[in-house]
């Protein structure tokens, strides 16, 4: 079975810096998409980046990218110029890329709470 | 409408109570789930519906009953419940349960927070 592990409870970073957060799997599929979600106070979970394991390149959304080491089996999240706004829950999340009915489901890590001070 | 919508926000019940969980999406979704979540830990799957029919149960407890009348639609009944069912209750969807690209973006609503007395 597959496994998610995010060994940072909590960062805590400077508003306007850069923060990582990190993030490692373990599968022994070739063929899967790594997710990175946030979870601000309001509960709502929103998809910040998707990775598909199968391209090289970097996912990239605005001020956040990931560092995607296929082989290492790492996934971090970097935050450049941090807001206030960016305070959450971030969730890492691992999916096989086979279908629902193979019992393929969104496998999560515990958790990484960022704090961004003013 | 690119939202998943929860109703109720909050909902406190008794031990004996039944009540139920409502989810509403429009985005022509045809995968809908449920998740249940405890303060400070991920969620924890519960069920999966594709196509309007039930494709997926993580064991949950018969007290504990879901139903998806049409696609747009899913509701978690809620009969005799533990304390210990107290809970953040996550409703999501995505485009379907297959393999394409869209099947794996989960959209999420904003949770209902039950609290079982």
């Amino acid at each position: 079975a597959q496994t998610v592990t995010q060994s940072q409870p909590e960062m805590s970073v400077q508003e306007a810096e850069t923060v990582t957060l990190s993030c490692t799997y373990d599968t022994s599929e070739s063929d899967y998409y790594l997710f990175w979600y946030k979870q601000p106070p309001s509960r709502q979970m929103i998809l910040v980046i998707r990775q598909e394991a199968y391209k090289q390149q970097n996912a990239t959304e605005n001020r956040f990218s990931v560092n995607f080491q296929k082989a290492a089996k790492s996934f971090s999240l970097k935050i450049s110029d941090s807001q206030l706004g960016d305070a959450a829950m971030y969730f890492c999340a691992y999916r096989s890329a086979e279908p629902w009915e193979y019992g393929n489901k969104l496998v999560f890590g515990a958790g990484t709470i960022l704090r961004v001070k003013s | 409408d690119t939202e998943v919508t929860q109703t109720p926000k909050h909902l406190v019940m008794g031990m004996t109570n039944k009540k139920s969980l409502k989810c509403e999406q429009h985005m022509g979704h045809r995968a809908m789930y449920w998740y249940k979540q405890k303060a400070k830990k991920p969620p924890e799957l519960m069920f999966v519906y594709s196509y309007e029919k039930l494709s997926i149960n993580e064991s949950v407890p018969s007290r504990f009953s879901p139903e998806c009348p049409n696609s747009s639609l899913l509701n978690l009944h809620l009969h005799a419940l533990q304390p210990e069912d107290s809970a953040l209750y996550l409703c999501a969807s995505s485009q379907d349960g297959g393999t394409s690209s869209g099947a794996n973006v989960l959209t999420f609503g904003a949770g209902s927070r039950l609290t079982v007395l």
